[in-house]
């Protein structure tokens, strides 16, 4: 079964910690993963993809496939990185698949 | 560019009634869908839309429909209102090449009584 699994759903860290925000997926093929953010007011937004490799806004995810992870990373958290985060599977077909998001708050 | 826009932003139904959300969006992009936002579930997919007139099902697709007349349009229609359908709905978009991404319009929150 095709399945994203966020286990968080509030995660609270203080400013300056680290923060890591867990993704755990269920799929056949090969995987094409992707972080969405949705700040207060705001729309959601795509954040970054596992194949690019990038770093925005000073988070990382490494796609883990012998752990079918791709867990989202920073260093020190922001009071401003506080928002809803989902992790989500393109599975093909135009489709994609979202986790049940975890909001991050981050206290000063 | 407005990019997805969508209307209303709020809308509060009785059971049994029907009604249409809209959504529009200006970026030509030919893959549009919908989801349901609810609490403890992420967004799951209602229906989607690979380009006008071409439409198909998603995760949750029973007691809503839609039609896709042009590129720019893509309502959705709740046939028979239920409380279940108690939900923020989300319409998006994406370009075919780089359906990865796709643009979210600002959500409807819906409440059935």
């Amino acid at each position: 079964a095709q399945r994203v699994t966020q286990p968080e759903k509030l995660l609270s860290v203080f400013k300056g910690a680290p923060v890591e925000l867990k993704c755990n997926y269920s799929y056949s093929g090969s995987p094409e993963l992707f972080w969405y953010v949705q700040y207060s007011r705001q729309r959601l937004q795509l954040l970054l993809r596992h194949i690019s490799r990038e770093s925005i806004k000073g988070f990382t995810a490494d796609l883990n496939k012998g752990e079918t992870s791709f867990h989202l990373k920073k260093p020190f958290a922001q009071e401003e990185d506080s928002a809803m985060y989902y992790c989500a599977l393109y599975t093909g077909g135009f489709k994609t698949i979202f986790g049940a998001g975890t909001r991050l708050f981050v206290k000063a | 560019n407005a990019g997805v826009t969508q209307t209303p932003k709020f809308q509060v139904l009785k059971t049994g009634q029907s009604m249409t959300l809209q959504c529009a969006q200006d970026m030509n992009h030919e893959y549009m869908s919908w989801y349901r936002q609810d609490p403890g579930m992420g967004l799951r997919l209602i229906h989607y839309s690979v380009g006008a007139g071409i439409t198909d099902q998603g995760e949750v697709p029973n007691g809503y429909n839609v039609s896709r007349s042009t590129t720019e349009d893509f309502p959705l229609r709740l046939l028979s209102a239920a409380p279940s359908q108690t939900s923020v709905y989300f319409c998006a978009s994406s370009y075919s090449g780089d359906p990865y991404e796709q643009y979210f319009g600002p959500g409807t929150r819906l409440t059935v009584t």
